[in-house]
C-alpha cells in the first residue's frame, strides 16, 4: 500500500461532461503529481503541485485544471470531455523535490462514451 | 526535451532466467525511476537512482550518468515478475517526469 488514495476508481461519463478526480497524498508528502496514461500516448506528465502551489505544467490541456488544497489533497478537473480523454489518471506524491521517492495511487480509469 | 528509450519492448523468459531491461535518456537528469505496472494497472516504484547501483531482493538497478544509461536486472526470474517495467527520468532542474514506453515482461513457468 503506497498510502496514496485516488477516488473514484472508475468513472464512466459522456462527451461534453465535466468530472473531478481526487487524490489524497501519503501522510506528510507535500508534492502531488498528476499523470495520464492512454493506450496511444503512454504515460504523460500533466501537472505538479507543492504545498498548495503549482510548480510545473506538462502536456495538460486547457480543458483540464487542478489544484492542491490546504489539507494537501489534490483534485484534477476535466471538462468538455472528449472520447480521447479516456485514460487512466494517476497521481503520485513525494516528500519534496525530484530526489524523493515517488508513491503512486492506484489510478482512476476514465471512460468517455 | 528529454527522451527516454527502453529496450526491449517485449521480453519472454523462462522461470529462473536472468533478465536485463535497458533504458537510455537524452539529457542530464536529477533522478531516474524504475516502475512496475501489473495488469490490474497499479504502478509501484521499484527504485529511484541518481548514481551507482541499488539492490532489493532479486532486483538490481544500475545507472551510468556519463553514458546516460540505466539497467534493471532481475535474477532468478519468477512468473510473478510478469509485468510492464517502465523507466522514467526527471530532467535536471525540472519537475517533469518523462516516461519510457515500457517493457512487457512475461516469465513462463
Amino acid at each position: 500500500d503506497s498510502g496514496v488514495t485516488q477516488t473514484p476508481k472508475h468513472l464512466i461519463t459522456a462527451t461534453g461532461q465535466r468530472v473531478t478526480l481526487r487524490c489524497s497524498p501519503r501522510s506528510g508528502d507535500l508534492s502531488v503529481y498528476w499523470y495520464q496514461q492512454s493506450l496511444d500516448q503512454g504515460l504523460q506528465f500533466l501537472i505538479h503541485y507543492y504545498n498548495g502551489e503549482e510548480r510545473a505544467k506538462g502536456n495538460i490541456l486547457e480543458r483540464f485544471s487542478a489544484q492542491q488544497f490546504p489539507d494537501l489533497h489534490s483534485e484534477l478537473n476535466l471538462s468538455s470531455l472528449e472520447l480521447g480523454d479516456s485514460a487512466l489518471y494517476f497521481c503520485a506524491s513525494s516528500g519534496g523535490g525530484t530526489g524523493s521517492p515517488l508513491h503512486f495511487g492506484n489510478g482512476t480509469r476514465l471512460t468517455v462514451t | 526535451k528529454n527522451e527516454v528509450e527502453q529496450s526491449p519492448q517485449n521480453l519472454t523468459a523462462q522461470e529462473g532466467e536472468f533478465i536485463t531491461i535497458n533504458c537510455s535518456y537524452s539529457v542530464g537528469i536529477s533522478a531516474l525511476h524504475w516502475l512496475q505496472q501489473h495488469p490490474g494497472g497499479g504502478i509501484v516504484s521499484l527504485f529511484m537512482l541518481s548514481s551507482g547501483k541499488k539492490k532489493h531482493g532479486r532486483l538490481i538497478a544500475t545507472i551510468n550518468i556519463q553514458e546516460k544509461h540505466s539497467s534493471l536486472h532481475i535474477t532468478a526470474s519468477h512468473p510473478r515478475d510478469s509485468a510492464v517495467y517502465i523507466c522514467a527520468a526527471f530532467g535536471a532542474g525540472s519537475y517533469q517526469l518523462t516516461f519510457g514506453k515500457g517493457t512487457k515482461l512475461s516469465v513462463i513457468p
